[in-house]
């Protein structure tokens, strides 16, 4: 059964603290994406990739890094945390180059609080 | 940049009610993806629309292309469709898979 995994599920962070979040699909898609949603923005995309060793800026990428070391595995590294980045973030996998134009499919988000 | 943007923000039924739910788009799009999350949940596919009118269920998805609209009707709505929808447009280029998402609709059906 398609899946993407996403963990910690639940994360507290200190300022200026270096946070990393984990995702894991089983669907072999190429395309995986990090978004994250607060009040009144819907989902904003923050890093995607095309497959493993691709990264590329989604449409606000600043004090976000992306990691892609397969095509299974999608990190978002904070490194330096701040209180701003107090969000849910949720990572999805395929897409429109994935599997006839079906939509990407979601992971179950994980909430972060920096402190 | 691209823009969607969702009406009402927030609307409440009683079960047995019609929902319309809009969606704007400020560029042309290759396609409109409506989705739906549950209150601290992870999103659902509903329907993948680029053009034209789509059903599925009590859903129906129309797309306006050309006037960068979209809509989502909800026939007999049930309480258990209470939650957020979001509608998000595509760009299919060189660019991939990008979705550019909405404010979303919170959606409240009451007995």
């Amino acid at each position: 059964e398609a899946a993407v995994t996403q963990s910690p599920r639940n994360k507290v962070a200190v300022t200026g603290g270096k946070v990393t979040l984990s995702c894991n699909q089983t669907n072999n898609h190429n395309n995986m994406y990090w978004y994250r949603q607060d009040t009144g923005h819907g989902l904003r995309l923050i890093h995607y990739s095309y497959g493993a060793g691709s990264t590329e800026k989604g449409d606000i990428p600043d004090g976000y890094k992306a990691s892609r070391p397969s095509q299974e595995n999608f990190s978002l590294i904070l490194e330096l945390a701040t209180p701003s980045q107090t969000s849910v973030y949720f990572c999805a996998s395929g897409g429109i180059q994935d599997y006839n134009n079906q939509a990407p499919l979601f992971g179950e988000g994980t909430r972060l609080s920096v402190l | 940049g691209q823009q969607v943007q969702q009406s009402p923000a927030s609307l409440v039924l009683q079960e047995g009610e019609n929902a319309e739910l809009q969606c704007n788009f400020s560029s042309t799009a290759t396609r409109l993806q409506w989705f739906y999350q549950r209150p601290g949940g992870s999103l659902v596919s509903l329907l993948s629309n680029p053009s034209g009118t789509k059903h599925t269920g009590r859903l129906t998805s129309t797309t306006v292309t050309k006037e960068r609209r979209g809509s989502l009707h909800i026939s007999s709505s049930q309480i258990t469709d209470s939650g957020t929808y979001l509608c998000a447009m595509g760009m299919n280029n060189n660019a991939g898979a990008k979705l550019t998402f909405g404010g979303g609709t919170r959606l409240t059906v009451r007995p």
